[in-house]
């Protein structure tokens, strides 16, 4: 069964510090991955797409990691701010082409705490 | 560019009476797609358009119509409303081909049943 499963559900952190969020897939075939942050009473948005041959790739102060051989990937949080608490969602795309091909995450709730 | 627009932004309506969320996108995007978000539960996919005159059921898709009479639209239809549906929906588009870009999605309609 094609099944994204994340963790932590839910994180608390200081403003400062580095956090990470994980993402274990089962989708097979798999294309690629994507993280999308998700703000309080908005829609989910793209941070960073991940392709089978790509181990690491970063946006600003976020990195994400992906090792497909283990079927797992983490998006790392560098410096928190106040802003980056949202929900990040783990997204995998099951093959190249096709309109219904998506597996979403159930998320993890980041906080950033003064 | 106001890329993916959804109307209402809130509702409220009574059990058995029906509605109509509308859904707009202008960046000439072929899939469009509906998504409720429950606590606890992530995106869960209602329905889908591969294109004009074209959908399809996703995961949740009972309870629910939807038309795409113009490409640029898609309307989700709740003939007989249900407390089940209390729920926010969102809205997605995206391209097709050119390496499965990125969702877009609207900024939600947050809908309850009474």
């Amino acid at each position: 069964k094609n099944q994204v499963e994340q963790s932590p559900q839910s994180l608390i952190i200081l403003e400062g510090k580095n956090c990470t969020l994980q993402c274990n897939y089962t989708v097979s075939p798999f294309s690629n991955l994507r993280w999308y942050k998700q703000d309080t009473g908005r829609g989910p948005v793209s941070l960073t797409i991940m392709t089978f041959s790509e181990n690491t790739k970063s946006n600003g102060r976020y990195t994400a990691t992906l090792d497909a051989d283990t079927k797992q990937s983490s998006l790392h949080i560098t410096a928190s701010q106040l802003s980056d608490s949202a929900s990040y969602i783990c997204v995998v795309s099951g093959d190249q082409t096709g309109a219904n091909n998506l597996f979403f995450g159930t998320g993890t709730r980041l906080t950033v705490i003064p | 560019n106001a890329g993916v627009t959804q109307t209402p932004k809130f509702r409220v309506l009574k059990t058995g009476q029906s509605m109509t969320l509308l859904c707009a996108q202008d960046m000439n995007h072929e899939y469009m797609y509906w998504y409720r978000q429950d606590p606890g539960m992530g995106l869960r996919l209602i329905h889908y358009s591969v294109g004009e005159g074209t959908t399809a059921k996703g995961e949740v898709p009972d309870g629910y119509n939807v038309s795409r009479l113009k490409k640029q639209n898609f309307l989700l239809g709740l003939e007989s409303a249900a407390p089940s549906q209390t729920s926010v929906y969102f809205c997605a588009s995206r391209n097709y081909g050119q390496g499965q870009g990125p969702q877009h999605f609207g900024d939600g309609t947050r809908l309850s049943i009474l």
